[in-house]
Order: C-alpha cells, then structure tokens, then sequence
C-alpha cells in the first residue's frame, strides 16, 4: 500500500521554464514533507520541506505548496536550469519523527 | 568532510549466496538508516538504529534480511540467501538530532544484483 505517491515518473521541461512536481499521500496523519534530489551514482540529498501548519514554503528557485484538503504537494522550480536534472522524491512522516515515507520518484530532464 | 560511506559500490551475485552490505555514518551521527529503492516501489525504509539500537524493522521483507549495528561508524545489512527479487539499490543514511525535524543524509548506494 503506497502511501505517498508521485504519479509521473518522467518529466520533460524547457531550460528557463517552469518544472512542477507532484505527490500525493493518503495518511491524513502525516504534517510534515519533504523533498529529495537524488542525481545518478549519488544518494538523495535533502532540498526542501514543509510543516502542515504552512500552505508554502520557498527557498531560492524552489517552492513547495501544501494543499491539505486535497492531500497534495507539488515543488516548483522557476527558472528550471540543466543542473536541476535528477530523479526527486517525495517524502512524509509526522512531525518529530524519523521514519520517512518516500514516494517512487519522478525524473525531470531539464532540455536545452 | 566524508560522508556516509557504504561499501560495494556494486555487487553481482547468484541466487542462494549470502551478500552483506557495509556502512560507515557520519562522524557523531546517532541515527542510521537502511533503504531499499526499486522502480516499483521508490524508496523504502527497512530499519533504523538510534544509538545502535534497532528502533523500527517493521520494513525489513522476510527473515532472509538481517541488519547489525555492533558500534557507532558501522553496520551491516545482510541478505542470506540472495533471490532475484532482492536486485535493488541499497542505500544507508544517518542522521543526528537537531531541533523539530532531522535531515537525513544519504550514503551513495550499493547496487545490488542478483542473479
């Protein structure tokens, strides 16, 4: 039973553009999220998160938007730069705690 | 500053044999994770260890997987005996603790196949 979920496993974007991430999760329980970018050979490496008690969080290029109601984030990276071709995750857990539940992961390709 | 270590980078296997996967955490980290990231599934968690001790191994798949963290700078995963379906990419993070929410930080993984 996947309990986070990242429905697109590939995402193509045009250099400059917008790219947008999303992730779903069904545990109404989880408040806190994040997000991961894993590039080849590497491990992930933290990016970004958010706590329920926000609907936004930016750092930089990256935002994430939390819709409870909807139980949906998205990360938005503006501009969108080759640098920012990865696979990213998406994670939640509760608040204080350790244990983080992943999704599958989608691969952004950011083109020339 | 070196990272989470893990060690192979990669191993090639056959189906019945014993493969142990070894991690060194960071230096003054107390929490260490074991991953487990397959195309289905993403990345899941098999069991983490606070100050050594086994907290949660609730991901662990079957009795095949065994995991040791005998000090503070190394643990093992050990899947015995090996089947196909174990073909994955192991990852080892650690973490320590600081304020609301900790940052785990990834080891680069040891690909795993078995054949």
């Amino acid at each position: 039973d996947q309990q986070v979920k990242q429905n697109s496993p590939s995402l193509s974007v045009q250099e400059g553009r917008i790219s947008i991430l999303n992730c779903d999760y069904t545990n109404s329980m989880f408040d806190y999220f994040l997000w991961y970018k894993k590039y080849p050979a590497e491990g992930p490496t933290f990016l970004i998160s958010i706590s329920s008690i926000k609907d936004k969080n930016e750092d930089g290029r990256f935002t994430v938007f939390l819709n409870k109601s909807a139980k949906h984030l998205s990360l938005h990276i503006v501009p969108s730069q080759p640098g920012d071709s990865a696979v990213y995750f998406c994670a939640a857990t509760f608040q204080g705690a350790q244990k983080l539940v992943f999704g599958q992961g989608t691969r952004l390709t950011i083109n020339p | 500053d070196a990272g989470v270590i893990q060690s192979p980078r990669h191993e090639v296997t056959e189906m019945g044999q014993e493969v142990t996967l070894r991690c060194k955490p960071i230096s003054g980290h107390n929490s260490l994770f074991w991953y487990r990231q397959t195309m289905m599934r993403g990345l899941e968690l098999l069991i983490y260890f606070n100050n050594n001790v086994p907290i949660d191994d609730s991901g662990m798949p079957e009795d095949r997987f065994s995991a040791k963290m005998p000090n503070a700078s190394f643990s093992t995963l050990k899947i015995q005996p090996s089947e196909p379906r174990d073909s994955a990419v192991y990852f080892c993070a650690s973490s320590f603790p600081s304020g609301l929410q900790e940052t785990q930080y990834f080891g680069p993984g040891t690909r795993l196949l078995v054949l």
